[in-house]
């Protein structure tokens, strides 16, 4: 079936840097979903992007949707200790979601 | 609003032994799901209703149980334990098309 594939599966960042995460699949997707999940607590949802091309931006969160529909990325731009967690993409099916292995971020202050 | 309702926290089972995780929802989501976080493997679903009376294997369902006897409730039922089923649960109900709302979780230790 279809399926996103994350990386990296680890990222240590200094405070203050950039992070990425890259999410890829081999088919083309209707729709990706990226969620957070801080230390010890749930995934929560943080944004949809369904168009080929789109960008979006929540503050320091840059999410992006490839032309092809193929791969997103989520960027932080001057991370800080409260963007420690997992991040997750997720790939909203007809009837169910499946997700990526996700991308665990720590920040050293 | 109670959102995503998930029983019990914490469970510690002896291998072979049964037991029910309990998820609940007030938001009236058709869709319902179970899954399972182990490390460096993220969310694998085990099984997902998208209706009462209806339910679907997922990726991981061997060994699992459910029904969905009403919208609000999914429960998941763990036939025989395995040390290979210790991880953590997590039920998530969503509406069709939408973002997935959790529970928050339930960590299992099978001895």
């Amino acid at each position: 079936g279809q399926q996103v594939m994350q990386i990296p599966q680890y990222q240590h960042v200094q405070e203050g840097e950039d992070f990425t995460t890259y999410c890829n699949s081999s088919t083309t997707l209707s729709n990706i979903q990226w969620y957070k999940q801080r230390p010890g607590g749930h995934p929560v949802f943080l944004i949809q992007l369904v168009k080929s091309g789109e960008v979006k931006k929540q503050k320091r969160l840059t999410f992006q949707f490839g032309e092809a529909k193929k791969n997103s990325s989520l960027h932080i731009t001057a991370t800080q200790t409260t963007d420690v967690g997992t991040y997750f993409c997720a790939l909203r099916r007809d009837n169910d979601m499946r997700f990526g292995a996700g991308t665990r971020l720590t920040v050293k202050p | 609003n109670a959102g995503v309702t998930q029983t019990p926290k914490f469970q510690v089972l002896k291998t072979g032994q049964s037991m029910t995780l309990q998820c609940a929802q007030d938001m009236n989501h058709e869709y319902m799901s179970w899954y399972r976080q182990d490390p460096g493997m993220g969310l694998r679903l085990i099984h997902y209703s998208v209706g009462a009376g209806i339910t679907d294997q997922g990726e991981v369902p061997n060994g699992y149980n459910v029904s969905r006897s009403t919208t609000e409730d999914f429960p998941l039922r763990l036939l025989s334990a395995a040390p290979s089923q210790t991880s953590v649960y997590f039920c998530a109900s969503s509406s069709p098309g939408g973002r997935a709302f959790f529970g928050q979780g339930t960590r299992l230790t099978v001895v």
